[in-house]
This record gives structure tokens, sequence and C-alpha cells, in this order.
């Protein structure tokens, strides 16, 4: 079974600019997640899909972060305009349903300089 | 909201001794929960949950209790082995709210 598929895994970019993160969750998983691991602390939640719904976002930048899920399948993740303090891994995450296993990808590392 | 914290930063252990990982959970709401094992560059990996229906599972060398009393819950690893070096998280979840809430992680160092 193919797990979390994330890309791109790396990325720098300078502070202003936009970048974009996009997530393919397991096979019939309807739940995915967006959490942020900042280097030396556990994931934080940034935003919870079930299906094509926001299930929760209320820790989510939405001045400057947005997340689709359009069709309930794939996710992009998006910084406009990025600060210095958004460097950090953005793991994507999925589950069979809320309550469920979540399963990790591998995580998509931003640098903001 | 609900907090969730690893009693140590780092754990440094001999190759072949056993090893207990602890955790402590704050809403009492809680009743899933999930421990995780991060090697470095990598996402975490998922060892093994339990419910809270449950006070012991074990799996492969890993064997997670739970206590619902004082809130807290532990990992414990037989024969260590290097591979095993990582950081370790614990996630509890409230079915109230289905929200995933992580600790801090604790570094796990396996000394050959």
């Amino acid at each position: 079974e193919a797990g979390v598929a994330q890309s791109p895994r790396y990325k720098i970019i300078e502070k202003r600019q936009s970048v974009a993160f996009w997530c393919n969750p397991i096979s019939g998983h309807a739940t995915l997640y967006w959490y942020q691991q900042i280097l030396g602390q556990g994931p934080k939640l940034l935003i919870q899909f079930q299906n094509n719904g926001v299930v929760d976002d209320s820790q989510l930048p939405k001045d400057r972060f947005s997340a689709e899920r359009l069709k309930g399948v794939d996710s992009t993740l998006k910084i406009q305009p990025a600060k210095l303090e958004d460097s950090a891994v953005y793991l994507c995450a999925s589950s069979f349903y809320r309550g469920n296993t979540i399963y990790f990808g591998e995580g998509s590392w931003l640098t903001v300089v | 909201g609900e907090s969730v914290g690893l009693h140590l930063p780092t754990l440094s252990v001999q190759e072949g001794d056993n090893s207990i990982i602890n955790c402590a959970y704050s809403n009492s709401a809680s009743d899933y929960f999930i421990w995780y094992k991060q090697e470095s560059g990598k996402g975490p990996q998922f060892i093994i949950d339990i419910r809270s229906n449950m006070d012991k599972r074990q799996g492969q060398r890993v064997t997670v209790l739970l206590n619902k009393t004082v809130k807290h819950l532990s990992l414990q690893i037989a024969a260590t082995q290097p591979g095993d070096s990582a950081v370790y998280f614990c996630a509890a979840i409230s079915g109230g709210s289905y929200i995933p809430t992580f600790g801090r992680g604790t570094s796990l160092i396996v000394h050959p």
C-alpha cells in the first residue's frame, strides 16, 4: 500500500515569496491533516479536512496560509507571503476517518531566507 | 485545550537494555493515543496505539501502558537496538474533537 506522498521534499525561498506544497493521502483515507513541525518541537496541527470540507483550521495563520482539498483526495498548502518564522517541516498525514490511526508523509522542508 | 508532554527530552540507553519513554496528557476526554517514531529527516512513523478501554497493548518489542487515573502513558521498548535511535512522540486524541495533539518528543539515544 502506498503511503502519504508529499512534494517537494525541500524548498528554499526568500521572505515575502510564495510556496506551495502538495499532498496525496493514502488511497481511501477521508481525513487529511497538515502539520507544521519546527525544529526540536512536536508537530502542530494547521488544518484538518474531512473529505473536501474543513474540520478544523483554528491554528492556521489565515492571513498568509491557505489550504484546499477540492476533490476530497489530494491537497495543497500555500504560504504567501512567507516569513522567516515559517521555516519548518510541513507534514501531511491521513487517516481512514477521524479518530483512526494517522499516517504521515516524509514532509516538505521549507527554509525561508 | 489539550496539552501533551513527555517527561524527558533525552534518554540514553545501552544496546540490549529496555527503554521506557513516558508521556502525560491533560484532557481527561482523550480516548485514543498513538506513539510515533521520527528518524532524522523523515516523517513520524506509527509504532503502536491504544484506546482508553485498554490499559496495555503489546506489539513487536514494544508495549504501551495507559493509566487513565493519572493521565499517563508509557512506551516500553524491549532489547533496544541502535536502529531504535530516534525521537519518539505521543499523540492524544479526544473523541469529542478528533484533534490529535502531539507532545514535544523524547530523543532516544542507543549506545552500542
